[in-house]
């Protein structure tokens, strides 16, 4: 089955500088990947998704970027604000009807006003 | 569009009792899977549901773990009997189908003591 590794698990910034967390995956056949943000006392909420047919996509400040040939993929903030703290998880799976999503173990972020 | 539903928030039992969690997807939403989440750690699979039928429950501890999905709508989850490691959040999940992140419920959070 599908491994997920994510790095940093927590990562402090000061508020405006960038954030980067990497995730690697297992499974080739992978195609799907997205990132969650979990707020204390709630389920993750999906904050950007990213298919094997781009290398990058983009929501104002937030980005994805997928290498399949080295099977990883990382998001990146820019302009980090106090309200982007939060748990972030990566997943990745083939096909969300036919396997299910295997997730990351998160990273803890930081943002220090 | 209202979210996915889930009751109750927290739980406590003591061990070797049984409990039974809820959960109401997104209207529509063929696809329903339930997740552990131990404290600091990112989701696991449990069960995915294709509207009333089982894709994929092979991680989920039968011995004692039970899942159904009537009409393919609302699903519960039962625990018989619980151990102490059960502690953990069990957060459901739908979604549309292929291709599509899921939207989560916030979870309910079982304490086992």
């Amino acid at each position: 089955g599908e491994n997920v590794e994510q790095h940093p698990s927590t990562l402090s910034v000061q508020e405006g500088d960038s954030a980067v967390i990497k995730c690697t995956y297992s499974d080739s056949a992978s195609n799907y990947f997205p990132w969650y943000k979990q707020e204390l006392g709630k389920g993750p909420q999906l904050i950007i998704d990213i298919r094997s047919n781009v290398g990058e996509k983009k929501d104002q400040r937030i980005a994805v970027t997928l290498n399949k040939t080295a099977k990883h993929f990382s998001l990146h903030i820019t302009e980090t604000q106090p309200e982007d703290s939060a748990v972030y998880f990566c997943a990745a799976t083939m096909d969300t009807g036919r396997r299910a999503l295997t997730f990351g173990s998160g990273t803890r972020l930081q943002v220090q006003p | 569009e209202a979210g996915v539903a889930q009751s109750p928030r927290y739980k406590i039992i003591e061990k070797r009792q049984s409990v039974a969690f809820w959960c109401n997807p997104i209207s529509g939403h063929a696809t329903l899977y339930w997740y552990q989440q131990i404290l600091g750690q990112g989701p696991k699979l449990l069960i995915q549901f294709q509207n009333n039928g089982v894709v994929d429950d092979s991680q989920l501890p039968k011995d004692r773990f039970s899942a159904e999905r009537l009409k393919g709508v609302d699903s519960t989850l039962k625990i018989q009997p619980a151990k102490l490691e059960d502690s953990a959040v069990y957060l459901c999940a739908s979604s549309p189908g292929h291709w599509y992140g899921y939207t989560f419920g916030s979870g309910t959070r079982l304490t086992v003591v």
